[in-house]
């Protein structure tokens, strides 16, 4: 299985973009890469998910280089309401009839919004 | 409403005395599974499942136990509780795929189940 790894904390102003890098070195050939935010004492809510290149949805963009090695989650212009964990997961969502599907999130990156 | 169930969402209890938390969702999803949350320690996987009788263990399975006899519950099982079990579980769900075929995994999560065992 591929591993993470995230910063462990981030602090941003309102208003910013920020960029949170997760590592993945061993990625898959067949893996998803799959971002969630998490609130204290909530599960966790998904945000994107991408395979190559890049990925835009109305809250984020997520950018993998060719060699996949790497992703970053972008996030324009937070508020403090984006003050959450975020997750990075690396997994084999290719429905084969024998891909597996254990999961690993990683520690994911603390991000402090400040007024 | 679209969504994942856990009973009970609170439980203290007892070294050894047998428990189950309940999972429930309503959105036909054939995957689901189950995670705990410690501090520092992010979210680990228990047990998954990729349909009807059909599960695996993920990263920490030891002490648990899980089935799916039906497509909408998996309930977990703590034989025998102890106190390193005491965490914050959840509980997960989504397709296998996109309805174009695609690969998809956006997973729903439950509110969560905070358990004490003294």
């Amino acid at each position: 299985l591929a591993k993470t790894t995230q910063p462990i904390s981030m602090d941003s102003y309102e208003g910013q973009e920020v960029n949170i890098t997760c590592s993945h070195n061993n990625i898959a050939t067949n893996d998803y890469i799959t971002w969630y935010q998490q609130f204290p004492s909530q599960g966790p809510r998904f945000i994107i998910q991408g395979y190559k290149t890049k990925v835009t949805n109305e809250v984020a963009s997520l950018f993998i280089p060719a060699d996949r090695k790497s992703s970053t989650l972008s996030l324009p212009r937070v508020s403090l309401s984006d003050t959450a964990v975020y997750y990075c997961l690396v997994g084999d969502s290719a429905y084969s009839g024998a891909g597996s599907y254990q999961l690993t999130f990683g520690k994911g990156t603390k991000l402090s919004v400040i007024p | 409403e679209a969504q994942v169930t856990q009973n009970p969402r609170y439980l203290i209890t007892v070294t050894g005395k047998k428990l189950t938390v309940t999972c429930s969702q309503n959105m036909n999803h054939e995957y689901m599974s189950w995670y705990r949350q410690d501090p520092g320690r992010g979210l680990r996987q228990i047990y998954y499942s990729m349909n009807v009788e059909v599960t695996d263990k993920g990263d920490v399975p030891e002490g648990y136990k899980v089935s799916r006899k039906e497509k909408r519950n998996f309930p977990l099982i703590l034989e025998s509780p102890s106190p390193n079990q005491t965490s914050l579980y959840f509980c997960a769900s989504s397709f296998h795929l996109r309805e174009d075929g695609s690969s998809y995994n956006e997973q729903f999560f439950g509110p969560g189940t905070r358990l004490t065992v003294l």
